[in-house]
């Protein structure tokens, strides 16, 4: 009863390192995001993709990657971390567009 | 492009008073809405989502939200604050046929004995 499983859920990088998050879920969602929470900004969308070897840039996906290679897992890398990417970050899946969002339990990222 | 705004940070209501958390929207046709709460330290959790029809919408813990077209807006509504209310409420858009999802801001709920 996994769900939406992130890992790692804490990491400190320092500026200019690159590290992958990875999203991986067990539901045969089509539809996975990434997010950003950062307080009083609320949630913004980072990459989301529709479904398998699909992938689309969301409201902030500047000095963001994904990949989408495996139907059940969505990855987001940061190829040169900036402080400005501490953050916590989400992962969701949802079964259509318009379907409730299954999300992950976070992963927090500090960049020094 | 698409918008929520929650104009209201943060909220402070006595427990058993009643809640309104306002939401609008931006978008030229009618979105799909969502309301989602967050408690500290946890992801997020459905509460209610509006696709169409009816535009007064029941979800779960007891809370509501209307649909009005005229005004953009998609506020959420309880007619009595339980304590464990107190979390952080999201409302989000998406566009129909699309595949993005946005949320708002957010609203912190704090509620006083």
């Amino acid at each position: 009863n996994a769900g939406v499983t992130q890992t790692p859920k804490f990491r400190v990088l320092k500026t200019g390192q690159s590290m992958t998050l990875l999203c991986a879920q067990d539901m045969n969602h089509e539809y996975m995001y990434w997010y950003r929470q950062d307080p009083g900004m609320g949630l913004r969308l980072i990459h989301y993709s529709v479904g398998e070897g699909t992938t689309a840039k969301g409201e902030v996906p500047d000095g963001y990657n994904v990949s989408r290679l495996k139907k059940q897992n969505f990855l987001l890398g940061l190829e040169s971390a900036a402080p400005s990417q501490t953050s916590v970050y989400f992962c969701a899946s949802s079964y259509r567009v318009a379907g409730e969002l299954f999300f992950g339990e976070g992963s927090r990222l500090t960049v020094l | 492009a698409q918008s929520v705004t929650q104009p209201d940070i943060h909220i402070t209501v006595s427990e058993g008073a009643s809640l309104e958390l306002r939401c609008n929207y931006s978008y030229g046709a009618t979105p799909y809405l969502f309301w989602y709460v967050q408690s500290p330290g946890q992801g997020l959790q459905l509460l209610l989502k509006y696709f169409s029809g009816d535009t007064l919408v029941q979800g779960i813990k007891g809370f509501e939200a209307e649909f009005k077209r005229s005004q953009s807006s998609f506020n959420l509504r309880k007619p009595s604050v339980h304590w464990s209310d107190a979390a952080e409420y999201f409302c989000a858009v998406a566009v129909q046929g699309g595949g993005k999802l946005i949320f708002g801001q957010g609203t912190e709920l704090s509620v006083k004995p």
